[in-house]
Formats: C-alpha cells, structure tokens, sequence
C-alpha cells in the first residue's frame, strides 16, 4: 500500500448532474472518513464507516449525499443533482483498529476537486 | 473536543525555526495534542501528538506547557517545503471518532 488512494483527482460538471467519488483505503485500516474542504477553511467532516457500517453523519451530509462502503474496503461518495455550492475538495482518510497503545490519526488521501459550473 | 485558537498566518525564514503556538485552555485531562499540515493541493498529514510531556520526531518537536493551557510545535530548520497550513487539534487520543479541524495557521517560509 502506498497509502489512500482517491479518484478521480479532480472533476468538472454541470450543475444538476451527479458525480460520485472513489477512495481506496489503506488496506488494514479499517476505518473510514469523508471530509469536504472548501477555500480557506479546514476540513469538516462529513461522515465515518467502520469496517462497512456507518456510524457518523454530519449534517452537512444533506439528502443529496450518500456514501457506501459495501465490502469495507473501498468507499464511494455521490453526490446527486449537484449545486455550485457543492464545489469544494472532498478528502477521505482511514485510520487502522483502536490499539490502544497510540494512535498515529490518520492518513489521508489527496483528495478530489469538485467544480460544479 | 476542546477548541483550540491558533495565529491565523506566519512568516519564518528559511533555515531558522518556527514556532507554531496553539491556545487549548479547555483541555481535557485526557485530551492529547495533534498536529497536523496541509501543503497545497494535498490531504492533511499527521505531524506529531503529546499528552504533557515534549516530544520530538523526525519531524517537528511539540512543547506543552505544565498546564496544558497551551503548546508549541516547533520546526527546527524550516525549508521551503514546510511551507502548509499547520492545525493543532485536541482529542482523546484512539477515540473512535471523528478529528474536528479549525482553520490552522498558515506558515510562510521565506527564502
């Protein structure tokens, strides 16, 4: 593993249309977190799977987001009927099991660049 | 998780260190310090993490104070390439939960 992967790195659409997001964790990790960062702001999380349950949602995850972690591994984020205030970097993290002894946090992706024009 | 309060933006000049400080006034007993960068374009990275006692990495040294009220992260030689976004965050540390970030301080490092 060379770490979290995440695809595509940027993305281009039309307002209204859907896009959806693809990040590949790293493999023992078993934890799993979207962010979404906009211009001058830090990430604000937006939701959190363990292994394939989701745990967490923000409530900035509005109706029109939903994310999967079927198999839990890979995860996707998709985005339906976009809006320009959806632009924004979408990051995905993942963090291995509790160990108890010290957490490094997490390892983020490079995130995703969405432009809804 | 406690808020904490950091410069909005500093300038340092290369090879000189920077110090980065962090106000965490409601620090939980349990509460450890995070220090996290953002260079442009990439996802946050994990610098280094204390309870009370310094710390130093490859990376950075991080001092607390004895009352836990506050901290430093210090980058010794500071080069073009440490040029981010630095966030300090406190929580619990392997709590199963989410990191809950600020806006950071953005440092400049100056050639």
């Amino acid at each position: 593993d060379t770490g979290v992967s995440q695809d595509p790195r940027h993305k281009i659409t039309k307002r209204g249309q859907n896009v959806t997001f693809r990040c590949d964790p790293i493999s023992e990790h078993n934890r799993l977190y979207w962010y979404r960062q906009t211009l001058g702001q830090g990430p604000e999380f937006l939701t959190y799977f363990q292994n394939e349950a989701q745990l967490e949602k923000s409530r900035l995850l509005s109706d029109r987001f939903s994310a999967e972690r079927p198999k839990g591994s890979f995860s996707t984020l998709e985005i339906q009927r976009t809006e320009q205030g959806d632009s924004a970097m979408y990051l995905c993290a993942s963090s291995p099991p509790l160990a108890g002894t010290g957490s490094y946090g997490y390892t983020f992706g490079s995130g995703t660049r969405l432009t809804v024009v | 998780d406690a808020k904490t309060t950091q410069p909005t933006s500093m300038d340092c000049a290369e090879g000189r260190a920077a110090n980065l400080p962090c106000n965490h006034s409601t620090i939980s007993g349990n509460e450890y310090v995070y220090w996290y960068r953002q260079i442009h374009s990439q996802g946050p990275q994990y610098i280094i993490h204390g309870l009370k006692n310094n710390e130093t990495n490859e990376m950075a040294s991080l001092i607390i104070t004895e009352d836990r009220k506050s901290s430093t992260l210090i980058l010794p030689h500071a080069t073009l390439r440490d040029t981010a976004v630095y966030y300090c965050i406190v929580r619990v540390e392997d709590r199963d939960d989410k990191i809950i970030f600020g806006k950071g301080t953005r440092l400049h490092i100056l050639p």
